[in-house]
């Protein structure tokens, strides 16, 4: 099975702040990389696809780069409903490992 | 408007079943895949596995082999996941995603609400 490793685990940041997650495969995935955002007691939603492509919807403040094995997710200026858990997802093979998720909390 | 209604909470005891439901709206339901995730209390995610709604073949993670059974009926447009023999780890909210498939990638772009299945004696 792929791993999926996320840092930080947890993250507390301002309002307006700029945000950068990484996560790592424990082997090339290509760009079968996927992000979600998860609020307490809500179904994840995904954010972005293909390691890049913005979800219809989602604002622009949010981008994902990299491919192979090192990824980002960055939030360019933090607004109050980000504050969340985020996951990365592989999709290149099966089981279609997730991150372990990284909270980020409201300094 | 897309989306997927997923069936009411469960108390189930060890050593019993469940099945989940999973009613899709609002899209050509044998166009996309369902996929399974569940969470259990304060964990991450976990991928139980995916149904292609078009031809029901199925693809489980490893360690839910022999326990887990995805099925689909087309006719209502309703995915089950039925989870036997359970134990107190199963003790989680259960989700169906939408599988998406692009030319770079597949991902999962609807989500239903969550089944809460609760495994105690």
């Amino acid at each position: 099975d792929i791993q999926m490793t996320q840092s930080p685990s947890s993250l507390s940041a301002s309002v307006g702040d700029r945000v950068t997650i990484t996560c790592r495969a424990s082997q090339s995935i290509s760009s079968y990389l996927n992000w979600y955002q998860q609020k307490p007691g809500k179904a994840p939603k995904l954010l972005i696809y293909a390691a890049s492509s913005f979800q219809s919807g989602v604002p622009s403040r949010f981008s994902g780069s990299g491919s192979g094995t090192d990824f980002t997710l960055t939030i360019s200026s933090l607004q109050p409903e980000d504050f969340a858990t985020y996951y990365c997802q592989q999709s290149y093979s099966s089981p279609n490992t997730f991150g372990q998720g990284t909270k980020l909390e409201i300094k | 408007q897309v989306q997927l209604v997923q069936s009411g909470a469960e108390v189930k005891k060890p050593g019993a079943s469940v099945k989940v439901s999973c009613k899709a709206s609002g899209y050509t339901f044998t166009s996309y895949g369902i996929s399974w995730v569940r969470q259990a209390p304060g964990q991450g995610l976990e991928w139980m596995g995916w149904i292609s709604a078009n031809n029901a073949n199925t693809n489980y993670a490893q360690r839910l082999q022999g326990r887990v059974t995805m099925t689909t009926d087309t006719s209502t447009s309703t995915a089950y996941m039925e989870l036997r023999s359970l134990r107190s780890d199963d003790t989680a909210v259960y989700y169906c995603a939408r599988r998406w498939v692009t030319s770079a990638d597949d991902a999962f772009d609807i989500w239903g609400q969550g089944t809460l299945v609760t495994v105690s004696s």
